[in-house]
């Protein structure tokens, strides 16, 4: 059985500070690990793929196999970067596994 | 064409009353995705459509709950006999041939059950 495991539900940072998003996932085959956001009265979008290793509005995420993370992180936080994120696994099948989920608060 | 779009937005039924939800997905994706999500929690699987065949269905759907897309276009959900924890948001998504994870979402059906 697969498993994503967000451990933070609600994470707060200053404006300028670094951030990380925790993400832990269990999956006997090979994963393909998604970041989707959430901004307020919008709906829920693709952030990042680990596939790609991208920067997207300066995040990035590395997955680590050996520590079975996938970890969110972006060096200067700002406000625009408040919402809700999600951590999500994928199988080449087209069966997915979200995470609860972390609610991120950049205060000014 | 504006993104996925789902109707309808908001309902409100009697426990035991059947309900239909309806997704259109954008136009060239051959793929299409139904979640369910309750507060406090993040999106679940319930099931995926290859055009108009359906290819993966969660074990935690029941009897209850059936999916169509029979033109391999608008998909529908149907909820038999709904029960007050059917409560929650529903959600669509559609994707290219690419990558699964590449998923675009529907603003969501909130269903209420009294």
């Amino acid at each position: 059985a697969q498993r994503v495991t967000q451990p933070e539900k609600l994470l707060s940072v200053f404006k300028g500070a670094p951030v990380e998003l925790k993400c832990n996932y269990s999956y006997s085959g090979s994963p393909e690990l998604f970041w989707y956001v959430q901004y307020s009265r919008q709906r829920l979008q693709l952030l990042l793929r680990h596939i790609s290793r991208e920067s997207i509005k300066g995040f990035t995420a590395d997955l680590n196999k050996g520590e079975t993370s996938f970890h969110l992180k972006k060096p200067f936080a700002q406000e625009e970067d408040s919402a809700m994120y999600y951590c999500a696994l994928f199988t080449n099948a087209g069966k997915s596994t979200f995470g609860d989920g972390t609610t991120l608060t950049v205060k000014p | 064409d504006t993104g996925v779009s789902q109707d309808p937005r908001h309902k409100i039924t009697k426990r035991g009353q059947n309900v239909t939800f309806r997704c259109d997905p954008i136009s060239e994706h051959n793929r299409l995705y139904w979640y369910r999500q309750t507060l406090g929690q993040g999106p679940e699987f319930l099931t995926y459509f290859q055009n108009e065949a359906q290819l993966e269905k969660s074990r935690l759907l029941s009897d209850r709950f059936s999916a169509e897309r029979p033109k391999g276009s608008f998909s529908t959900l149907e909820i038999q006999r709904t029960e007050q924890g059917d409560s929650a948001m529903y959600l669509c998504a559609s994707s290219p041939q690419t990558r699964h994870g590449e998923q675009f979402f529907g603003p969501g059906t909130r269903l209420t059950v009294l």
